[in-house]
């Protein structure tokens, strides 16, 4: 099956300093979605992105599919981005959204 | 509107007890999905259900028996569990099972005592 790794696995950040969290897969994907899992456990989409680039607030996400890797950057870090981000995939055209071991991060006042 | 609703968000039962974790979604989405997550590890599926009839049942002991009643209800029935069943579940939805992006709701939080 596909294999999704994500990297750093821990992240320590100052508040209002940026950060890249990168994603890589290892077949072709159909979806491809980022989440912020906040401490309460809640999933919180952020990026539905199986190809291209988007921009919401202070997050972006690029994926390029030729290359089978992701980027998500976070500018401008807060205390309240603390948490873990997750990169899923489905892949075959199918719905089985697999989930990389995700990156936690921490941001510090 | 984007949300799914579970319910509960808590629940403590006992080896021997029967319980139901309740999901619902008004987007009309025809696919839904059990993931279950321990702690410090990403979710991994157990269920999908496709325009009501499950589709994939990634070999989950039958102890977790799910139900769709219709396309906005997903049940998952609890029998016999065992303490390492602990864990999260979350229900997610999508517009269907290829296609389209997946929201989850908030989950539920099993102990199994």
């Amino acid at each position: 099956g596909i294999q999704v790794e994500q990297s750093p696995p821990d992240l320590i950040l100052q508040e209002g300093a940026n950060s890249t969290l990168r994603c890589n897969f290892s077949d072709s994907v159909n979806n491809l979605q980022w989440f912020h899992q906040n401490p309460w456990g809640q999933l919180i989409n952020l990026f539905y992105i199986p190809s291209g680039t988007k921009q919401n607030g202070r997050l972006s996400a690029t994926t390029v599919a030729t290359e089978r890797y992701s980027l998500l950057y976070i500018s401008s870090s807060q205390t309240t981005d603390s948490g873990v981000y997750f990169c899923a995939v489905s892949y075959n055209q199918g719905g089985k959204l697999i989930f990389g071991q995700g990156t936690e991060l921490s941001v510090k006042p | 509107d984007t949300e799914v609703t579970q319910t509960p968000k808590h629940l403590v039962m006992g080896m021997t007890n029967k319980k139901s974790l309740k999901c619902e979604q008004h987007m009309g989405h025809r696919a839904m999905y059990w993931y279950k997550q321990k702690a410090k590890k990403p979710p991994e599926l157990m269920f999908v259900y496709s325009y009501e009839k499950l589709s994939i049942n990634e070999s989950v002991p039958s102890r977790f028996s799910p139900e769709c009643p219709n396309s906005s209800l997903l049940n998952l029935h609890l029998h016999a569990l065992q303490p390492e069943d602990s864990a999260l579940y979350l229900c997610a939805s999508s517009r269907a099972e290829s296609t389209g992006e997946l929201f989850f709701g908030e989950g539920s939080r099993l102990t199994v005592l």
